[in-house]
């Protein structure tokens, strides 16, 4: 069964909208984390936002924010005020356990376009 | 501050030839991971070490080869090269999650190609 689910291959945001990118997750494991990754055009990896199992808000960074439903298995990403500079693909990974973020399990992305 | 430093970015092979990506950190990480990337796809772990003389297989570990003998260095060595390892590769390393959240540094990527 695949660890990390993106449903949506692909996305459309009028700049300056907020946007939700969708990521459910499975694991049985009561430690785990979820991070949430940035590749632009230009190949690049860039890590955005992290998740603790056991944190008890929901993560922000910035125009980035987590929104953690631990019971439902899902921690989406929103964006606020979308730029064009966001337009990328957005990868959802989860490490199971304890240790570095080596393990990771990756989704399989959604492209995200910001339209002027 | 080089980071994650990877080579070459691109590389075309013949199929059955072998060859090395380099892959090479400065921050003292313990984690250090290998992964593909295939067109429209996620990443896919080959290999990974979680410090140095130990390392272990990922979800794709066939025909890759992997040593840690440095904390700094985890090159990944293709034995026989298929067209079906023609994908961008990316090495990434990491602290263990006590130091900060854990997260992933990558290289910047290196595109095979096998014909």
């Amino acid at each position: 069964a695949q660890k990390i689910t993106q449903t949506q291959p692909g996305m459309f945001v009028q700049e300056k909208e907020a946007v939700t990118l969708d990521c459910t997750y499975d694991t049985s494991d009561p430690s785990y984390g979820l991070f949430w990754y940035k590749q632009p055009s230009s190949g690049e990896m860039i890590f955005l936002i992290y998740q603790g199992s056991y944190d008890q808000q929901n993560a922000t960074e910035g125009r980035y924010s987590l929104n953690f439903q631990k019971a439902r298995k899902s921690a989406n990403l929103v964006i606020s005020a979308s730029q064009l500079g966001d337009s990328a693909m957005y990868f959802c990974a989860m490490r199971e356990g304890g240790g570095g973020a080596g393990k990771s399990t990756f989704g399989d992305g959604t492209t995200l376009t910001v339209k002027p | 501050n080089a980071g994650v430093t990877q080579t070459p970015k691109f590389q075309v092979l013949k199929t059955g030839q072998s060859m090395t990506l380099q892959c090479a950190q400065d921050m003292n990480h313990e984690y250090m991971s290998w992964y593909r990337q295939d067109p429209g796809m996620g990443l896919r772990l080959i290999h990974y070490s979680v410090g140095a003389g130990i390392t272990d297989q990922g979800e794709v570990p066939n025909g890759y080869n992997v040593s840690r003998s440095t904390t700094e260095d985890f090159p990944l060595r293709l034995l026989s090269a298929a067209p079906s390892q023609t994908s961008v590769y990316f090495c990434a390393s990491s602290y263990s999650q006590g130091v900060g959240t854990g997260e992933l540094f990558f290289g910047e990527g290196s595109r095979l190609t096998v014909l």
